[in-house]
């Protein structure tokens, strides 16, 4: 079975730090695809990044960063230079190829708060 | 844009009551997703569907049921609402694998749902 363990439940920091979102996942799946979304207060969530268990390089957007390492199962994210608009539930999820859908297994999420 | 709408933002009920969620999206996707969404539990899958008339259960699918008689609109049914299902319900709906690797899911703003 799949999972995915965000051990953050809740993140505080304050406007302009640098916070890590941490993300740990279990597959016996040899190809599989992790994602992070945004859950603001409104309530939709909103995608941010997809990464194949192929593809090990990290990426960079704009202040945000993902750390993919197969050898520990990890894919954290990370805001630099914090906004008060970052303040979401962030939500790691792990897809299921088989069958051809696509399923997610998610984390149970982590609240960051930025304060100013 | 994607848009996955849900009917109602806020719903209340009662016991007992038969209780339907609409989801409609409008980018022709194959696959849609009902959620359920608690806190320190993330999202859970209750049930998908692949196409139209087709469904298959989630991971929690007791005391629920669903409709897809038209590509656009999956219907999520509570047969006999109780007090546990009061939550915060998630559509989502996306591109089978077959369009390319691992489509994201898109998702609606949501119905939170209380029942008394």
């Amino acid at each position: 079975a799949q999972k995915v363990t965000q051990a953050q439940t809740e993140i505080s920091v304050v406007e302009k730090e640098d916070v890590t979102l941490d993300c740990v996942y279990e597959t016996r799946d040899t190809t599989y695809y992790l994602f992070w979304y945004k859950q603001p207060p409104s309530g939709e969530l909103v995608f941010l990044i997809r990464r194949n268990s192929f593809d090990e390089q990290n990426e960079i957007s704009g202040r945000y960063s993902w750390n993919f390492q197969k050898s520990t199962s990890s894919f954290n994210f990370t805001i630099t230079a914090s906004q008060v608009v970052d303040s979401a539930v962030y939500f790691c999820a792990l897809s299921d190829v088989t069958g051809g859908g696509n399923k997610l297994t998610f984390g149970t999420g982590t609240q960051l708060k930025v304060e100013l | 844009d994607v848009k996955v709408t849900q009917s109602s933002r806020y719903l209340v009920k009662r016991t007992g009551e038969k209780v339907f969620l609409e989801c409609v999206q409008d980018m022709d996707h194959e696959n849609m997703f009902w959620y359920r969404q608690d806190p320190g539990l993330g999202l859970r899958l209750i049930y998908f569907s692949y196409d139209v008339k087709m469904k298959e259960k989630g991971d929690i699918p007791e005391g629920y049921s669903v409709s897809r008689e038209k590509k656009e609109r999956f219907s999520l049914i509570l047969e006999s609402a109780s007090t546990n299902q009061t939550s915060m319900y998630l559509c989502a709906s996306s591109f089978p694998d077959g369009r390319g690797a691992n489509q994201p899911q898109h998702f609606g703003d949501g119905t939170r749902l209380s029942i008394l």
